[in-house]
């Protein structure tokens, strides 16, 4: 079984500072794929970044990227230039490819870190 | 744009009351799951199912099922429903094998509050 783990709970900065979100995650498997998902206030739960394991290169989505440790199975998130609207809780996910047994084939959550942006 | 509703934002239940929790999407995709999000422990696989009346076992199945008749909508039904099964449900949905397959896209959540 996969386990994922957030070790920050929480995390506050100001406005337009760049900050990093810790994952890690442990598996046995060797192809997978890492997420970040954000979950703003009351609201519905969306895609921000995603991995392929087999990638070496960090993925990247305008001011989000990834640091991705594939050895050190770390994956964490950075966000530059942090605004308002990023203020969210975000979950770090993994997911083994579908159909390579072992069980369901849902995702696998940390436990989340609520980032919270100051003005 | 893929569009996963369910059924209501807000639900309120009894003690033993069975409770069903109704999914839809537009998108055609083959694969649904349902999730249940605790503070603390982040959401957490209860049941999904790969195709029309496909179903399989997530991490948390107990005192949960489903029903899967029709491709576009998947219910998770609580049979006995329990306080602990305070919860907020989050349902998703992915195609199978297409561009973009391993992308999960989720609901706005189902917030259950059982008395």
């Amino acid at each position: 079984a996969q386990t994922v783990t957030q070790s920050q709970p929480e995390m506050s900065v100001q406005e337009a500072e760049t900050v990093t979100l810790s994952c890690t995650y442990d598996t046995s498997e060797s192809n997978y794929y890492l997420f970040w998902y954000k979950q703003p206030p009351s609201r519905q739960m969306i895609l921000v970044i995603r991995q392929e394991a087999y990638k070496q290169q960090n993925a990247t989505e305008n001011r989000f990227s990834v640091n991705f440790q594939k050895a050190a199975k770390s994956f964490s998130l950075k966000i530059s230039d942090s605004q308002l609207g990023d203020t969210a809780m975000y979950f770090c996910a993994f997911m083994k490819l579908p159909g390579s047994g072992g069980g369901a084939d849902g995702l696998t959550f940390g436990k989340g870190t609520h980032l919270i942006i100051q003005p | 744009d893929v569009k996963v509703t369910q059924s209501s934002r807000y639900l309120v239940k009894r003690t033993g009351e069975k409770v069903f929790l109704e999914c839809v999407q537009d998108m055609d995709h083959e694969n649904m799951f349902w999730y249940r999000q605790d503070p603390g422990l982040g959401l957490r696989l209860i049941y999904f199912s790969y195709d029309v009346k496909m179903k399989e076992k997530g991490d948390i199945p107990e005192g949960y099922s489903v029903s899967r008749e029709k491709k576009e909508r998947f219910s998770l039904i609580l049979e006995s429903a329990s306080t602990n099964q305070t919860s907020m449900y989050l349902c998703a949905s992915r195609p199978f094998r297409d561009r973009g397959w391993e992308t999960q896209y989720f609901g706005p959540g189902t917030r259950l509050l059982v008395l």
